[in-house]
């Protein structure tokens, strides 16, 4: 098994260009979920999916869309990227939900100009 | 919304002195979750606390749940350089989202 992969590792867009990352697991995950992580804010919740077809909003979904067409794919478009989503973004999956172990991604470090 | 603070934010300890981070939830928990995260990687499962007053041990690590399930610690005994890394705490209210707390730093001195 692969685990839960993230594409790219790196990315640099200028302020407006709109991008989507990548996010696949190969363990028949339900739960899927997407954080960004900025220096000294911790982990913070942009949305997450508790199955194909059903997705929700977390603590920071502004400027963000997902999808969840696959049990396998979570990808998370950013429509018009502005400087404020520079940022580590981590995809993370679990069998069932958050009362499980999550596994997180490589990540996928971007920088918006 | 469900707030999970975590102090302190950063420790430096020297080679074999003892380390404990602390997490506080602003509502009681249906379980809390403990991660690894060393510089430049992705956070790492280290173990999920359900019950009220549950003490686990892992080695070195020793992780709380408090009576209330509102708060928790992680006490690592005689750090070693491979303990270097940040230590977050992740609430689960019931709710379908974990809450992250802001993490603890470990920086230790050999």
């Amino acid at each position: 098994n692969a685990g839960v992969t993230q594409t790219p590792k790196f990315q640099v867009l200028k302020t407006g260009q709109s991008m989507t990352l990548q996010c696949a697991q190969d363990m028949n995950h339900e739960y899927m979920s997407w954080y960004r992580q900025d220096p000294g804010m911790g982990l913070r919740l942009i949305h997450y999916s508790v199955g194909a077809g059903i997705t929700d909003q977390g603590e920071v979904p502004n400027g963000y869309n997902v999808s969840r067409s696959t049990t396998e794919d979570f990808p998370l478009r950013l429509l018009s990227a502005a400087p404020s989503q520079t940022s580590v973004y981590f995809c993370a999956s679990s069998f069932q939900g958050v009362q499980e172990t999550q596994y997180f991604g490589p990540g996928t470090r971007l920088l918006v100009l | 919304g469900q707030q999970v603070m975590q102090i302190p934010q950063y420790q430096h300890v020297q080679e074999g002195e003892d380390f404990t981070t602390y997490c506080n939830s602003s509502t009681t928990l249906s379980n809390i979750q403990w991660y690894k995260q060393r510089p430049g990687g992705h956070p790492v499962f280290l173990i999920q606390l359900v019950k009220s007053g549950e003490v686990k041990k892992q080695k070195r690590l020793t992780f709380q749940f408090g009576e209330a399930k509102k708060n928790s610690s992680l006490h690592i005994t005689a750090t070693q350089t491979t303990d270097v890394g940040t230590y977050f705490c992740a609430g689960d209210d019931g709710s379908e989202k974990l809450v992250f707390g802001k993490g603890t730093k470990l920086t230790v001195n050999p």
